[in-house]
This record gives C-alpha cells, structure tokens and sequence, in this order.
C-alpha cells in the first residue's frame, strides 16, 4: 500500500489564483518530498522537508509539514498556465530506506 | 555530467520475451531506484539499491529482477514479458545517507509495450 496519498486527485484554477494540495501519510517518516511532472515527461523534484523542519519555501512554492497529523502541503501562489502538471508527494520513513510516491493530484491552470 | 541515462527509449516485446532496461548515473548516487508509471496513475517502485551488491524490493517486484554490481549501473530485466507490464519505467537515484535517501535524479523513461 501506497505511504502517501495526495489530495485531492485533481484540480482546476484560474491563472493568478493559489493551488494547495495536500499529502498525508500513515507512519512515521524520515523526510518527505515534493515533485512535479509535465505530461508525458520525467518528474522534476521541488522540495525536500525533513521531519524536523516545518517549513520551506522556493520561489512561489511553499511546503508545510505536521508530522502529528501526518500529513504535508504544497502551496503554489499566482499560479501560472505553465504550473499546469500533476504534482506527487514521495515519503522516506527512515534512513536508507526506499522512496514511496503517492498517486498524485493534476492541476490545470487555466490562462 | 550526463545525469541518469535509460536506455532503449522505446521498446516493443511479445509476450514471453525477455528484455533488460539500461540505466546509468554518473553522480557518484548511492541510491537506486526502478519505478513503472501506467496511464493516469502515480509511480509504484519495483526494486531499489543502497548501494553496490544492495538490492531489496519495492511495492510490485514480481516479474522483474535487478543486480547492482557497480556504483553507476542499475540494470532491470524482464524475465518473461507479459502485456500487464506495458508500462512507462523510469530510473531514478540519489544521495542516501542517514537522513535517508534525498532529491531523486530521474531518468527520461523507458516506454514498454508488451504484445
């Protein structure tokens, strides 16, 4: 069974408006990550936060983690047409242990 | 640096055949990683490495096997090619440590048709 599971499975928005999609988990983890992939291409990685951390941030992106709820965000401001993509969650439960994704949510921007 | 390589790109098998994906990385990555992606869906990990002569299962194994006798090479074989194993395969490696494995490299992907 999958560690992670995104939420929700897809998403519409208008160009400007802010997109959250949400992760949660089922047991403890060491870090967890963030990915983004264009249709029909590879995954590109975006942000790794560790269980200690609670917070970060790139650029337009902001990623939270409650490791009491177990559960992740990832925010994306002023979204943009070319933000459109699906967007997975990847968990690591403990050192050199393997790397799990969920099955993802799709956003589209629409311009 | 070339990054994660795969290879062939396209790949078209009958069923019963065996086969052997090619991957490589040339970023000294101690973790390796074998992931197929079917239409619409998330990546399921098949097999994993932690570093050279390390290999342990992932969520789906079965039908594949891999061996990880050097640093930069992860090779995956078929054993006998069925049509539920179409599939996009992709590669992916990172550094591991004892913060556990971190950003994941990916390969371009391997797309796999079995007839």
């Amino acid at each position: 069974s999958q560690q992670g599971e995104e939420d929700p499975q897809a998403l519409s928005i208008q160009e400007g408006e802010n997109a959250t999609m949400n992760c949660s988990y089922k047991t403890s983890i060491n870090n967890l990550q963030w990915y983004r992939q264009n249709s029909g291409r590879g995954l590109v990685h975006l942000i790794l936060i560790r269980s200690n951390e609670r917070e970060k941030h790139s650029g337009r992106l902001r990623v939270t983690l409650d490791t009491s709820k177990k559960s992740s965000s990832l925010l994306i401001t002023a979204s943009r047409a070319a933000d459109t993509a699906s967007y997975f969650c990847a968990t690591v439960k403990t050192s050199y242990d393997k790397v799990i994704f969920g099955p993802g949510t799709s956003l589209s921007v629409i311009p | 640096n070339a990054g994660v390589t795969q290879t062939p790109k396209f790949q078209v098998l009958k069923t019963g055949q065996s086969m052997t994906l090619q991957c490589a990385q040339d970023m000294n990555h101690e973790y390796m990683s074998w992931y197929r992606q079917d239409p619409g869906m998330g990546l399921r990990l098949i097999h994993y490495s932690v570093g050279a002569g390390i290999t342990d299962q992932g969520e789906v194994p079965n039908g594949y096997n891999v061996s990880r006798s050097t640093t930069e090479d992860f090779p995956l074989r078929l054993l006998s090619a069925a049509p539920s194993q179409t599939s996009v395969y992709f590669c992916a490696s990172s550094y591991s440590s004892g913060q556990g494995a971190g950003e994941q490299f990916f390969g371009p992907g391997t797309r796999l048709t079995v007839l």
